[in-house]
């Protein structure tokens, strides 16, 4: 069956722009994290989702950062006013229920210039 | 808090050698989960194992085998006869349950293996 979806795989933008990234769960998952990867670091909680509410938001650095889940199913990270040390892997996992073992997506690069 | 330490940072091994990947933990639950995932080239985290705080029973998979130790708060992985489809970074983490639900995972920085011919 299909795995954790991210798109777009890399993103490319400019100081100050603005940014979308969305994350396509395993089908049936009620479970999603978003967590950020920078270079040989391990990966950082930023936020989780029980069904559509963001149940536990307190790992996104600043309010530039938002996340939404409005059917349960596919999550969208914004980002807005971009800084150049938001560029890193944004990693999307989903899980059966919360108990369960996660499973990641490929991640989306976002490169900000 | 939390805390994951990997201290090894880079092993490099030949074809066939057995290699241990350590990883030490700090937390103050008495419940929680331990993972390890493998990262390839490709990037994508792939799941290797979850073990619960309550069973320190070894666990054997194939040529992958995981020692837990509680009293040294330590959940080693051990790659057997290793293979060169074996390097990668692998990640240990440790599972903290949310105050809205969800285990958040706190990851260490990586051991980046290497396999060589």
């Amino acid at each position: 069956g299909a795995g954790v979806s991210q798109t777009p795989s890399n993103k490319v933008t400019e100081k100050g722009k603005y940014v979308e990234l969305r994350c396509d769960p395993i089908s049936g998952h009620t479970a999603l994290y978003w967590y950020r990867q920078s270079l040989g670091q391990g990966p950082e909680f930023l936020i989780y989702f029980q069904g559509t509410g963001a149940a536990d938001d307190s790992g996104l650095p600043n309010d530039r950062f938002f996340a939404v889940r409005p059917e349960g199913s596919v999550s969208t990270l914004k980002i807005q006013r971009t800084e150049r040390g938001d560029s890193a892997v944004y990693l999307c996992a989903s899980s059966l229920w919360e108990g369960q073992p996660q499973h990641f997506g490929d991640g989306t690069r976002l490169s900000i210039l | 808090a939390q805390k994951v330490t990997q201290a090894q940072t880079e092993i490099s091994v030949v074809e066939k050698e057995d290699v241990t990947l350590d990883c030490v933990y700090e937390t103050r639950d008495t419940t929680y989960y331990l993972f390890w995932y493998k990262q390839p080239p490709s990037g994508e985290l792939v799941f290797l194992i979850r073990r619960n705080s309550f069973d320190e029973q070894n666990e054997i998979s194939g040529r992958y085998s995981w020692n837990f130790q509680k009293s040294t708060s330590s959940f080693n992985f051990t790659i057997t006869a290793s293979q060169v489809v074996d390097s990668a970074v692998y990640f240990c983490a440790l599972s903290e349950v949310l105050t809205g639900g969800g285990n958040k995972l706190t990851f260490g920085t990586g051991t980046q293996l290497k396999v060589e011919l």
